[in-house]
């Protein structure tokens, strides 16, 4: 598809599990962002990648959490030891490089820790 | 410090009437971008409308436009003549400054969200 894509779209996990959490941007996109999204509440911002630029690693909650985009295309969210506190929908987005470049989201991968 | 404030949790309106939603912004740049998005229950964002702060004119797309008030720091949407799929949580954003040193852009925070209602 032409969209951001994202999987898995649910994950149920085990408290003190790793999970993994894949995105797929629109191609052509160099910026990546990652958000993390509790139920009702706003967009906490993760993690941003901009082509070549160092990422941007400032909203990163705890050192449980990685991020890394291979190739400039794929980007990986990892959470290590998940806590039940880690529980939310995660959102990656993409678009654009420039100011006014507006960012499409994928639908989220919804992680839930038990 | 909070640089995105959406100071209304909630906001109710009639159909066909116009509703206006707040946020302001804190930035000490001169260059910066202001984005809404709406997130129906569904939970896909959805774009609705951009403003550079250079822009003179006010950003208008159909029933959207931004009220741009840039010396109060002030980037209000504007939904003219209500519809019921308007229902939905609205998040205003905002991009910091323009080419950085690096030679990227800042990333694009987000405020707290409205949930506006829709009522017949």
């Amino acid at each position: 598809g032409a969209g951001v894509s994202q999987s898995p779209s649910n994950k149920v996990t085990e408290k003190g599990k790793d999970v993994e959490l894949r995105c797929d941007p629109i191609s052509g996109h160099t910026a990546l962002y990652w958000y993390r999204q509790s139920l009702g509440q706003g967009l906490e911002f993760l993690i941003y990648f901009q082509g070549n630029s160092a990422p941007d690693k400032s909203g990163l909650p705890s050192d449980r959490f990685s991020a890394e985009r291979t190739g400039g295309s794929v980007s990986t969210l990892t959470i290590q030891r998940t806590q039940q506190e880690d529980s939310a929908v995660y959102l990656c987005a993409s678009s654009l490089t420039g100011e006014a470049g507006e960012l499409f989201f994928g639908e989220g991968s919804r992680l839930t820790v038990l | 410090a909070q640089k995105i404030t959406q100071t209304q949790p909630g906001m109710f309106v009639q159909e066909k009437e116009a509703v206006t939603l707040d946020c302001t912004y804190d930035t000490s740049d001169q260059s910066y971008g202001l984005f809404w998005y709406k997130q129906p229950s569904s939970g896909e964002m959805i774009f609705l409308i951009y403003q550079g702060s250079y822009d003179e004119q006010n950003a208008t797309e159909g029933r959207y436009s931004l009220n741009f008030q840039k010396a109060r720091k002030s980037a209000n949407l504007v939904i003219s003549a209500s519809q019921l799929g308007d229902s939905a949580m609205y998040f205003c954003a905002m991009r910091e400054g323009g080419l950085m040193f690096s030679g990227g852009y800042n990333k694009l925070i987000f405020g707290a969200g409205t949930r506006l209602a829709v009522h017949p």
